[in-house]
């Protein structure tokens, strides 16, 4: 099974900051990976898929690169609506299973 | 409007059973992979189970194998997992969740429904 693994597992930010948050899968997944943005009693949100792609709707300030087995979420300037939680998720080896990454906390400093 | 609501959900106990429903509209169900995802309180998601517009084909994770089974009604519109022998560690909100496109993102999310397994 592939696992992913999520760094770091919080990050405290200020409005206007740039935050990276990265997922490591523990073998090669191609650009099979997407990002969600969880908020406190609600439904994940997906953000970015294929690694790079931004889902409609979804603001600018996101962005998504990697390949392989290392990748990063980037927020160029966070807003206060971005302070959630984001989870990783692979899906090379769909569909016999698709895992998420252990989640990131971004909470505001 | 993509909607997905889910029932079904309660305090079952140890051993029991419970069916979760999913009922979808505002798209052609017969035409996406479906899935659920589980999020135990303060943890992770962790996808449970797939299957295929047709039913053909079905998927789990390790630890429900033998025990959920995954199915759907794609004349009803509708999307079902049948949890059986439930254990303390499946106390979860459980999500239905349509694919994007092929089927390896989630691309829609229901609300949600509250599993809860204790004595």
């Amino acid at each position: 099974d592939i696992q992913m693994t999520q760094s770091p597992s919080s990050v405290s930010a200020s409005v206007g900051d740039r935050v990276t948050i990265t997922c490591r899968a523990s073998q090669g997944i191609s650009s099979w990976l997407a990002w969600y943005q969880q908020k406190p009693g609600k439904a994940p949100k997906l953000l970015i898929y294929a690694a790079s792609s931004l889902q409609s709707g979804v603001p600018s300030r996101f962005s998504g690169s990697g390949s392989g087995t290392d990748f990063t979420l980037t927020i160029s300037s966070l807003q206060p609506e971005d302070f959630a939680t984001y989870y990783c998720q692979q899906a090379n080896s769909f569909p016999r299973g698709i895992t998420f990454g252990g989640g990131t906390k971004v909470e505001i400093k | 409007e993509v909607q997905l609501v889910e029932s079904g959900g309660g305090l079952v106990q140890p051993g029991g059973s419970l069916r979760l429903s999913c009922a979808a509209s505002g798209f052609t169900f017969s035409s996406y992979w479906m899935s659920w995802v589980r999020q135990a309180p303060g943890k992770g998601l962790e996808w449970v189970a797939n299957i295929k517009q047709d039913g053909s084909e079905k998927y789990y994770v390790d630890s429900v194998k033998g025990r959920f089974t995954i199915s759907r009604d794609n004349a009803k519109n509708s999307l079902y997992l049948q949890m059986n022998s439930l254990r303390a560690e499946d106390t979860a909100v459980y999500y239905c969740a349509r694919a994007k496109g092929y089927g390896d993102y989630v691309e829609y999310w229901g609300q949600g429904t509250l599993v809860t397994v204790s004595s």
